[in-house]
């Protein structure tokens, strides 16, 4: 099964710092790759899908990128409603099965 | 608007059968090329996809959760069940139903904690 590898595990930053988390694929997966963020007591949102497309209705300061087996989730400016704990995510078809990164806490320094 | 929201019971004894149902509500559960998912997250530990079912009825399952889950749908309710049998603390979590289209997970109910305890 394929498994993905989130770095840092976690993250200090501060508002207005650009922020880049990893996501490593244990084999290639093209670009069938999804980033979520998740708030405390909240569930999932989806961010990127297909490595770079941003989801209707979030902020152009994410961007994603990559294929393969390396991908990055970048925020290029920081806000304070952005200190989440951020999750990559890919779909495999053969098994067909769903596959999470362990996940990227981004505190406030 | 598509809309989730789980429903169960929230505390099971070990060895039982947990059982959570998820209304869909906004869109009908019979569309094509979507298939509706469970996922778990154990308190302060990350996300677990645990199995789906697609439109057609055809289920998938988590190979680690295999041998103890079953995920239904009711078309008339327009509603999908899991039930998860001979649980044990480590199945204590927040349960989600989710919508996949197909590869991303686009629509999440708000999830429920199901604690497994005597």
């Amino acid at each position: 099964a394929i498994q993905l590898t989130q770095s840092p595990s976690s993250l200090s930053a501060s508002v207005g710092d650009r922020v880049t988390i990893t996501c490593r694929a244990s084999q290639g997966i093209s670009s069938a790759l999804a980033w979520y963020q998740q708030k405390p007591g909240k569930a999932p949102k989806l961010l990127i899908y297909d490595a770079s497309s941003l989801e209707s209705g979030v902020p152009s300061r994410f961007s994603g990128s990559g294929s393969g087996t390396d991908f990055t989730l970048t925020i290029s400016s920081l806000q304070p409603e952005d200190f989440a704990t951020y999750y990559c995510q890919q779909f495999n078809s053969y098994p067909p099965v769903y596959t999470f990164g362990q996940g990227t806490k981004l505190e406030i320094k | 608007q598509l809309q989730l929201q789980e429903s169960g019971s929230g505390l099971v004894k070990p060895s039982q059968t947990l059982s959570l149902t998820c209304a869909v509500s906004g869109g009908s559960i019979s569309s094509g090329g979507y298939s509706w998912s469970w996922i778990r997250q154990p308190p302060g530990k990350g996300l677990e996809w645990i199995g789906y079912i697609y439109h057609s009825g055809s289920t998938y399952y988590n190979p680690s959760l295999k041998s103890r889950v079953t995920i239904s749908v009711d078309r008339s309710k327009n509603q999908f069940s899991l039930k998860l049998s001979s649980v044990t603390a480590a199945d204590t979590a927040v349960y989600y139903c989710a919508r996949a289209s197909p590869m991303t997970f686009d629509y999440w109910g708000q999830g429920t904690l199901v604690t497994v305890s005597s």
